[in-house]
């Protein structure tokens, strides 16, 4: 059973970076046909995909982000990454790890979430 | 990007009794194969999102089959045949025709 678990500061102060990993387990992040996203979630709001990688394609992100998102893939560690720059209050949330499904154009497995909040 | 809309967003349900959930998207979701790739999300209060329904009707392994997807286009319903108390939570739409981005809906909050 694939699982996926979050993990990095729940405190982050405005205009710093953002650094969460998402590990992997009972799956591999270099297998082909599958993204590897982050979604987040504001304290009492709806879903908002960040972005995707892939062991084989293009990396995607979320154009309203694009310029303070990198999102990037540890194959040896079987681990994700997602940094996020120059944070404000706006980006505080529940941050999702996800796994993309190509063929079927879905997130099938998501990881419990972690909450960061940007406060000084 | 492709406006995903839900409606109710809030939805008082009764034990037992079915409830409807509507998703419509700005544009139709028939991909390049001729598929529809719509999905449905649930979110138990406290926990992370879990996938329901894909490509529109295919229920996920261990969903119950009182929940059934439907639509076409641009319109799509989320159906629950007999509501059980857990099934309280949020429920997502999320269009994975036209990307990125990826979008979803607001969520519709069911309560008994």
């Amino acid at each position: 059973q694939l699982q996926l678990q979050e993990s990095g500061p729940g405190l982050v102060k405005p205009s710093e970076t953002l650094s969460l990993t998402c590990t992997v387990s009972g799956g591999s992040i270099s297998s082909s046909g599958y993204y590897w996203g982050w979604i987040r979630q504001p304290p009492g709001k709806g879903l908002e995909w960040i972005g995707s990688d892939s062991y084989t394609e293009t990396t995607f992100y979320n154009p309203s982000l694009k310029s303070r998102v990198t999102i990037t893939l540890d194959t040896s560690k079987n681990q994700f990454s997602l940094k996020l720059s120059s944070v404000t209050a706006a980006d505080t949330a529940v941050y999702y790890c996800a796994r993309y499904r190509n063929g079927w154009h879905d997130f099938d497995y998501w990881g419990q979430g972690i909450l960061v909040t940007v406060s000084s | 990007d492709v406006v995903m809309t839900q409606s109710p967003l809030s939805l008082p349900v009764t034990l037992g009794q079915p409830a409807s959930i509507s998703c419509r998207s700005s544009q139709g979701l028939v991909y390049s194969d001729g598929n529809a790739y719509l999905s449905w999300l649930q979110q138990r209060p406290g926990q992370s999102p879990r996938r329901l329904i894909y490509k529109v009707s295919i229920r996920d392994s261990g969903v119950p089959d009182r929940f059934s997807g439907s639509g076409s286009g641009t319109d799509f319903t989320l159906k629950i045949s007999r509501v059980e108390a857990e099934d309280v939570g949020i429920y997502y739409c999320m269009q994975g025709t036209h990307w990125p981005p990826w979008t979803f809906g607001q969520g519709t909050k069911v309560e008994i």
